[in-house]
């Protein structure tokens, strides 16, 4: 089955500071998305992303569907974007997406 | 919009005793899920519904049952709890309609987080 595997795993910024997330896939995918959870968890999803770059305020995503990856910007880091990170990939027809570990993320004040 | 919202917030149960968590979504979505997630394990999916009337199994359903009631509700069942079924709930939902092959942004629910001893 297909491989997800996110890096870093864990991620200590200071306020202001800008921070790359990347997420690889071993296999071709239908879809891709991102989501936050904060560290009351909740779970709130970020990107919906096949492919191409979006934005959304301070965040960004780019997935590169041909080299397998796709990478979630975060500019300006603040307190609240603090938690854990997740990709989610599936094939076409499948409903069960294949999740990443996650990268756990904190910003110091 | 409430968007998914999910009862009990938190549950503990006695080992043997049944409980029904409840999930409902405003947002006219087609298909709806029931996750776990346990440390260190991510989330793995327990069952979903394509569509009202139909429910399917996920990567871990022993244990549970569920019901799609009615287009906006969801509910999953454990009949006789375990200490392993410890865990946090979530529900999700979204577009994806039975006949379509692509699955559509996952909205989830706060969480039911439950304690079995």
């Amino acid at each position: 089955g297909i491989q997800v595997e996110q890096s870093p795993p864990d991620l200590i910024l200071q306020e202001g500071a800008n921070s790359t997330l990347r997420c690889n896939f071993s296999d071709s995918v239908n879809n891709l998305q991102w989501f936050h959870q904060n560290p009351w968890g909740q779970l709130i999803n970020l990107f919906y992303i096949p492919s191409g770059t979006k934005q959304n305020g301070r965040l960004s995503a780019t997935t590169v569907a041909t080299e397998r990856y796709s990478l979630l910007y975060i500019s300006s880091s603040q307190t609240t974007d603090s938690g854990v990170y997740f990709c989610a990939v599936d094939k076409k027809g499948n409903y069960q997406l294949i999740w990443g570990a996650g990268t756990k993320l904190i910003i110091k004040p | 919009n409430a968007g998914v919202t999910q009862t009990p917030k938190f549950q503990v149960l006695k080992t043997g005793q049944s409980m029904t968590l409840q999930c409902a979504q405003d947002m006219n979505h087609n298909s709806m899920y029931w996750y776990r997630q346990d440390p260190g394990m991510g989330l793995r999916l327990i069952y979903y519904s394509a569509s009202e009337g139909t429910t399917d199994k996920g990567e871990v359903p022993n244990g549970y049952n569920v019901s799609r009631l009615n287009k906006r509700e969801f509910s999953l069942r454990l009949e006789s709890a375990a200490p392993s079924q410890t865990s946090v709930y979530f529900c999700a939902s979204s577009e994806r309609g039975e006949t379509s092959s692509y699955n559509s942004p996952l909205h989830f629910g706060n969480g039911t987080r439950l304690t079995v001893t």
